[in-house]
């Protein structure tokens, strides 16, 4: 069965630092995909990221970048010299596809805290 | 931009109440999707809908149902309210075109059962 495993609850952390936040998954499908969404306290989740499983480079997008390693079945978001405005719940999630329909699955999620 | 709008922030109905849930999407997409969030759980998926009048149980469809009667409109029914479907309620739509398409949120509707 899939399954998304976010370990890190919840985050804090001062402005300015770097943060990771860890992502693992499981799959027996050869072809998938995987996603970041940021939820602020408004509640609505914003699409940050998707990366295929044929594509393993690293992306990076100004203060973002994201790391996926297949060996490891993990999919990590670093955030370099956080901001406030970066406090968030953050979800991993994993397009599964093996009933014809796309669904996701996503992780418990972490929560963020940028302190000043 | 896509806009995915849900009809209520808040909402506060009674055990036994049947219960709707509204949600409106502007970019003709064909997939629609309800989740609820609960702390430590996540999001979990209730229902979707891949076409008008069509749908498909979630991982967790026991004690609601849904009505897709136009492309851009999708319901979620709570047919009799219950205390542990006091939640919040996120409806997202997507695309046709495979697994490597994005869902895109409304805001949610932070329903309590009293």
């Amino acid at each position: 069965a899939q399954k998304v495993t976010q370990a890190q609850t919840e985050i804090s952390v001062v402005e300015k630092e770097d943060v990771t936040l860890d992502c693992v998954y499981e799959t027996r499908d050869t072809t998938y995909y995987l996603f970041w969404y940021k939820q602020p306290p408004s509640g609505e989740l914003v699409f940050l990221i998707r990366r295929n499983s044929f594509d393993e480079q690293n992306e990076i997008s100004g203060r973002y970048s994201w790391n996926f390693q297949k060996s490891t079945s993990s999919f990590n978001f670093t955030i370099t010299a956080s901001q406030v405005v970066d406090s968030a719940v953050y979800f991993c999630a994993l397009s599964e596809g093996s009933t014809g329909f796309q669904k996701l699955v996503f992780g418990t999620g972490t929560r963020l805290l940028v302190s000043p | 931009d896509v806009k995915v709008t849900q009809s209520s922030r808040y909402l506060v109905k009674r055990t036994g109440e049947k219960v709707f849930l509204e949600c409106v999407q502007d970019m003709d997409h064909e997939n629609m999707f309800w989740y609820r969030q609960d702390p430590g759980l996540g999001l979990r998926l209730i229902y979707f809908s891949y076409d008008v009048k069509m749908k498909e149980k979630g991982d967790i469809p026991e004690g609601y149902s849904v009505s897709r009667e136009k492309k851009e409109r999708f319901s979620l029914i709570l047919e009799s309210a219950s205390t542990n479907q006091t939640s919040m309620y996120l409806c997202a739509s997507g695309g046709l075109g495979g697994l490597h398409q994005p869902q895109h949120f409304g805001d949610g509707t932070r329903l309590s059962i009293l």
